[in-house]
């Protein structure tokens, strides 16, 4: 199946830094990408859905300006986490589909952020 | 609105087989999917149905009724690493994916 690469899988990270996290399609073209947060025991939650070239649409109680995302090529989304706290800890994940057809959705390999 | 139910946890024996329900409402229908998630790790494809009935993978199967709203996933001969979280999510009209909660699938010798 299709691979969908994300960096890094594991960070720790001091409280008000920022952290980036990329998400890349290494094999296929993927218009629209997704940021989803899980946090210990509980399913996926939708953040935002991220589309090339345009601006990312955030789920409700989201905040973009500490959630940037930004899906410059149609290999590539990034989501930053700015000015961490710790109740910003947990595990973030993106998925992306490939451009042109409603198949199944490829994850990333998952985010593990610690702020500490 | 939109909504995926799945039972929380199940309990079974290796060997054995086991079935995990989802019933689920959509705006719209663009097919159920299932995915394996263990622990600490970003959930992995198993079957994606759109048609009503059976599809078969192995040890996994996946059901549908679009008329019924339900679904289940069906596992075989089970092995104690298919101990794990199984995802239930619907595809609306929009093509985006709802999610269930998950079913915690644990495993006993």
């Amino acid at each position: 199946g299709a691979v969908v690469s994300q960096h890094p899988s594991r960070v720790i990270c001091k409280s008000g830094t920022s952290v980036k996290i990329e998400c890349r399609s290494l094999d296929f073209q993927a218009t629209t990408m997704f940021w989803y947060r899980q946090f210990p025991k509980q399913s996926l939650m939708l953040m935002a859905t991220s589309n090339e070239g345009s601006k990312a649409t955030y789920e409700q109680g989201v905040e973009k300006d500490k959630f940037l995302i930004n899906h410059a090529s149609l290999t590539l989304s990034t989501l930053t986490v700015t000015s961490a706290h710790p109740e910003d800890s947990s595990f973030y994940i993106c998925s992306a589909r490939p451009t042109g057809g409603h198949t199944e959705a490829f994850f990333g390999q998952g985010t593990r952020l610690t702020v500490v | 609105g939109q909504n995926i139910d799945q039972p929380t946890e199940m309990t079974a024996t290796e060997g054995a087989i086991v079935q995990i329900n989802c019933t689920y409402q959509t705006s719209g229908f663009n097919g159920l999917f299932w995915y394996q998630q263990h622990a600490g790790e970003a959930p992995t494809f198993l079957s994606y149905n759109v048609l009503d009935g059976l599809e078969e993978k192995g040890r996994f199967s996946s059901f549908l009724s679009r008329s019924k709203g339900y679904s289940y996933l069906l596992l075989k001969e089970l092995q104690m690493k298919d101990s794990a979280s199984y995802l239930c999510a619907g595809m609306d009209s929009n093509y985006q994916l709802i999610w269930g909660a998950g079913t915690k699938l644990i495993i006993k010798p």
